[in-house]
């Protein structure tokens, strides 16, 4: 069965420190990749999305980068953190969409990330 | 104009209540749907998928419109378990799988 590990579940970081979240799948390959942020009563926002190995989508302008330098390795960093990184991040996995429809998407626990 | 948008909730309903959440969204090219539901301080997890005649688990009805690009999810008889942040999801095919999230709408089931 395929399962899929995010760490640190919780993490507080002073500003300007840098950042590297990671998130791994197992059990699937060429999995679509995704991590989504979501501040405090907010919904969940697309940060970066991946279809494969060094494909990245970036969705919205921000002080963060997303790397895949493995198929089901999907790293979230930063080089200098701001106040406003603050919140709940989640990696995420669905099949490739090649031919499939209805394809729902897997999320780690997540990690509580707060700059201080 | 947000790609997928929510009823804003909070709903507040005594239990055995039936609830309706709405969710309209922008791009045509959305090819798949889901309502997730999200418990506080967790990770959300799928609680059905939308299929185009519409789909019925249990309590839950999910009912899709794509003339109107519009989707529910009906909640019948509600139960204190219920209370979460429901999410309306699409998944935008030509755009290699992207999922999209609405914001959520929150329910709280009291007794």
């Amino acid at each position: 069965s395929q399962t899929i590990h995010q760490w640190p579940a919780t993490l507080v970081q002073p500003v300007g420190s840098p950042l590297s979240l990671e998130c791994t799948v197992e059990g699937t390959s060429n999995p679509n990749l995704y991590w989504y942020r979501q501040a405090a009563g907010r919904g969940l926002q697309l940060l970066f999305y991946s279809v494969g190995i060094g494909q990245i989508s970036s969705e919205v302008p921000q002080n963060l980068s997303a790397s895949r330098p493995q198929d089901r390795q999907f790293i979230l960093s930063s080089k200098k953190l701001l106040l406003s990184d603050s919140g709940f991040y989640l990696c995420a996995w669905s099949s490739s969409p090649l031919g499939q429809l209805n394809t729902e998407a897997f999320f780690g626990q997540g990690t509580r990330l707060t700059v201080v | 104009r947000k790609e997928v948008e929510q009823d804003p909730g909070p709903f507040n309903v005594p239990e055995g209540a039936t609830v309706a959440f709405n969710c309209t969204y922008s791009n045509s090219a959305s090819q798949s749907f889901f309502w997730y539901r999200q418990d506080c301080r967790k990770e959300p997890k799928l609680l059905m998928s939308v299929y185009s005649s519409g789909n019925e688990d249990g309590r839950f009805t999910a009912q899709l419109n794509r003339a109107s690009q519009y989707i529910s999810l009906l909640i019948r008889d509600s139960k204190l378990s219920d209370s979460a942040t429901y999410l309306c999801v699409v998944n935008i095919y030509n755009q290699g799988g992207k999922l999209i999230f609405g914001q959520g709408t929150e329910l709280s089931v009291k007794p």
